[in-house]
């Protein structure tokens, strides 16, 4: 069975500074990743997926299959980037069934 | 069409009541699925129906847990015999055609369940 990993609760940051959530996966197969935000009052929604190779809010991550990571990075940390952050695994033809980690709360302070 | 509307937004009961939550999705969404979040964990994948079709169930928690959607347009998912555990955000989500592994889930706002 899959499993996601993230192995921060809480990441605190400055405005400004660079950011890394981690996420790691164990899955035999090959799996499609997702990154997940949560911004305070509102509905969990889609930030990124692997397979579009996409930068978004200025948020990138790269799937490394060697590494079974996929962390979600970004140089320069703001304010409205505070929020619930969630990775998710699906895999192929499961009909999009996603297994999500048990997230990372980020706090960006001014 | 506002996106995925779950009701009751909020559920107190007591333990041992039945209990029944309203998903209402996108309306041009064919997949409908349901989670379960409680505090500090990610959402846990429960169940999904294809139209009206229930293709996994296997992840329903226990015999209490059941889902329907008849018409392959709102779904319920219903708890019988409430416990205290069952206290979570039960989160549905929807998704179009997309095909297999989009991966982008349409979530509604939630309905908590507290089990006094």
């Amino acid at each position: 069975a899959q499993r996601v990993t993230q192995p921060e609760k809480l990441l605190s940051v400055f405005k400004g500074a660079p950011v890394e959530l981690k996420c790691n996966y164990s899955y035999s197969g090959s799996p499609e990743l997702f990154w997940y935000v949560q911004y305070s009052r509102q509905r969990l929604q889609l930030l990124l997926r692997h397979i579009s190779r996409e930068s978004i809010k200025g948020f990138t991550a790269d799937l490394n299959k060697g590494e079974t990571s996929f962390h979600l990075k970004k140089p320069f940390a703001q304010e409205e980037d505070s929020a619930m952050y969630y990775c998710a695994l699906s895999v192929f033809n499961a009909g999009n069934m996603l297994t999500f980690g048990g997230g990372t709360r980020l706090m960006v302070k001014p | 069409d506002t996106g995925v509307s779950q009701n009751p937004r909020h559920k107190i009961t007591k333990r041992g009541q039945n209990v029944t939550f309203r998903c209402d999705p996108i309306s041009e969404h064919n997949r409908l699925y349901w989670y379960r979040q409680t505090l500090g964990q990610g959402p846990e994948f429960l169940t999904y129906f294809q139209n009206e079709a229930q293709l996994e169930k296997s992840r329903l928690l226990s015999d209490r847990f059941s889902a329907e959607r008849p018409k392959g347009s709102f779904s319920t998912l219903e708890i019988q015999r409430t416990e205290q555990g069952d206290s979570a955000m039960y989160l549905c989500a929807s998704s179009g055609k997309q095909g297999a592994g989009t991966g982008e889930l349409f979530f509604g706002e939630g309905s908590r369940l507290t089990v006094l």
